[in-house]
């Protein structure tokens, strides 16, 4: 089945910079990718989502990236904010596995 | 809409005990998932289910069982509580498997 891992476990950022989250998957048959925030105490929430016939998707300040030949995606969040501390999971998914793979998550925090 | 509604949100069990953690959405979404999240972890697939009548083991589903007899409803047994259980419990249902997954609240259990 699918596997998919997600680096760095934590992540620090100074407000303003910018923050980088990296996935990779195995199954080369993946061809769905959604992004995940899950604020203390709340439920996971889609933030964004690409697809494999896209390379790069943009929404304000968040944009995943998709290498399927090295079969990995990223997650950029720019000019980070205090509301963007919370984990952040990756996942993968594919036609004819009927669920998500998800990572093990990123915990980002953003030092005021 | 009301999107994904879990109950009941807390609950304390003996070990030994069964108990039923009710998942009920009104998107007519045919997809719902539980997933369990351990402090500090990611999300593990317990259950899923396609449709009414359609279920199928995730990666942990030892010690739990469903049952789709609804498009809207899908409720997750518990029997015999144990301690290893103690857990958040999210319900989530979606269109398919390539689109938005939408969380429930989800339900903090211990098992004492």
């Amino acid at each position: 089945g699918e596997n998919v891992e997600q680096h760095p476990s934590t992540l620090s950022v100074q407000e303003g910079d910018s923050a980088v989250i990296k996935c990779t998957y195995s199954d080369s048959a993946s061809n769905y990718f959604p992004w995940y925030k899950q604020e203390l105490g709340k439920r996971p929430q889609l933030i964004i989502d690409i697809r494999s016939n896209v390379g790069e998707k943009k929404d304000q300040r968040i944009a995943v990236t998709l290498n399927k030949t090295a079969k990995h995606f990223s997650l950029h969040i720019t000019e980070t904010q205090p509301e963007d501390s919370a984990v952040y999971f990756c996942a993968a998914s594919q036609v004819g596995n009927e669920k998500l793979t998800f990572g093990t998550g990123t915990r980002l925090t953003i030092i005021p | 809409n009301a999107g994904v509604t879990q109950t009941p949100k807390f609950r304390i069990l003996k070990i030994g005990q069964s108990m039923t953690l009710q998942c009920a959405q009104d998107m007519n979404h045919n997809y719902m998932y539980w997933y369990r999240q351990d402090p500090g972890m990611g999300l593990k697939l317990i259950y899923y289910s396609v449709g009414a009548g359609i279920t199928d083991k995730g990666e942990v589903p030892n010690g739990y069982n469903v049952s789709r007899s609804t498009t809207e409803d899908f409720p997750l047994r518990l029997e015999l509580a144990a301690p290893s259980q103690t857990s958040v419990y999210f319900c989530a249902s979606s269109w398919d498997y390539l689109n938005e997954q939408f969380f429930g609240p989800g339900t903090r259990l211990t098992v004492l």
